[in-house]
């Protein structure tokens, strides 16, 4: 019973460039979050989003950063033009229905390095 | 603001101890309540979930209470084991504010054998 899966574990990209984080969440669910930590900070939230459709994208930055979660696939949370204040380990959780109500469980992490 | 603290930062104990970590927050409408353990270089674990109307969990040798009137949490953790060095984390989901939970900043935690 695979947990969440999230790829690649380390990712490295210059300033300017794109950086593209998958997530698999578990099987049967359809709920998928993503978080970031800055270093020395705590997990802070950033969208939430269900098959084809964001339902809270409230901590996300305004520019450069966008999610999906489509029909068919991962989840995918995609940074344009990254700059050095990207750099952090990006977490995606899924959850199964009932939302409030369900445990969010947590894939291993993204940490992405900028250049 | 709708904050998650947790205290101590840090704890060092021997091996076999009984031991508290706290966690407040500042607004009783909340969701649910959950305690994570993270691991160095790892992901987030699910330890306990405590919802809005439930007092306390119960996973082997950890405990989790939960007092809504005055925003807090203990986790407790029973005959501590080297093995349960690791950094535990805190999070709510505050009614208000959808579905994301709200992290404290941790507190790290050293089993000494």
């Amino acid at each position: 019973n695979a947990g969440v899966m999230q790829n690649p574990r380390h990712l490295v990209r210059r300033r300017g460039q794109e950086a593209r984080l998958r997530c698999s969440p578990m099987k049967g669910h359809s709920h998928v979050y993503w978080y970031r930590q800055l270093p020395e900070e705590g997990l802070k939230f950033m969208v939430y989003l269900q098959k084809e459709n964001i339902i809270d994208e409230s901590g996300m930055p305004k520019e450069r950063f966008s999610a999906e979660f489509p029909k068919e696939g991962p989840s995918i949370l995609r940074i344009q033009q990254v700059v050095r204040g990207d750099s952090a380990a990006y977490f995606c959780a899924s959850s199964g229905p009932g939302q409030g109500n369900q445990p969010q469980h947590f894939g291993d992490g993204t940490r992405l390095s900028i250049l | 603001k709708q904050e998650v603290t947790q205290i101590p930062a840090a704890l060092s104990v021997p091996e076999g101890e009984n031991l508290v970590l706290n966690c407040s927050f500042t607004d009783s409408a909340i969701y649910n309540l959950q305690w994570f353990r993270q691991d160095p270089g790892k992901g987030l674990t699910s330890l306990l979930l405590i919802q809005s109307s439930q007092r306390e969990q119960t996973s082997g040798r950890l405990n989790a209470s939960l007092d809504k009137s005055s925003g807090r949490s203990t986790l407790y953790i029973a005959a501590s084991q080297p093995g349960d060095s690791a950094t535990y984390l805190c999070a709510v989901i505050y009614s208000n504010s959808g579905y994301a939970l709200n992290f404290g900043k941790g507190t790290s935690l050293l089993v000494t054998p």
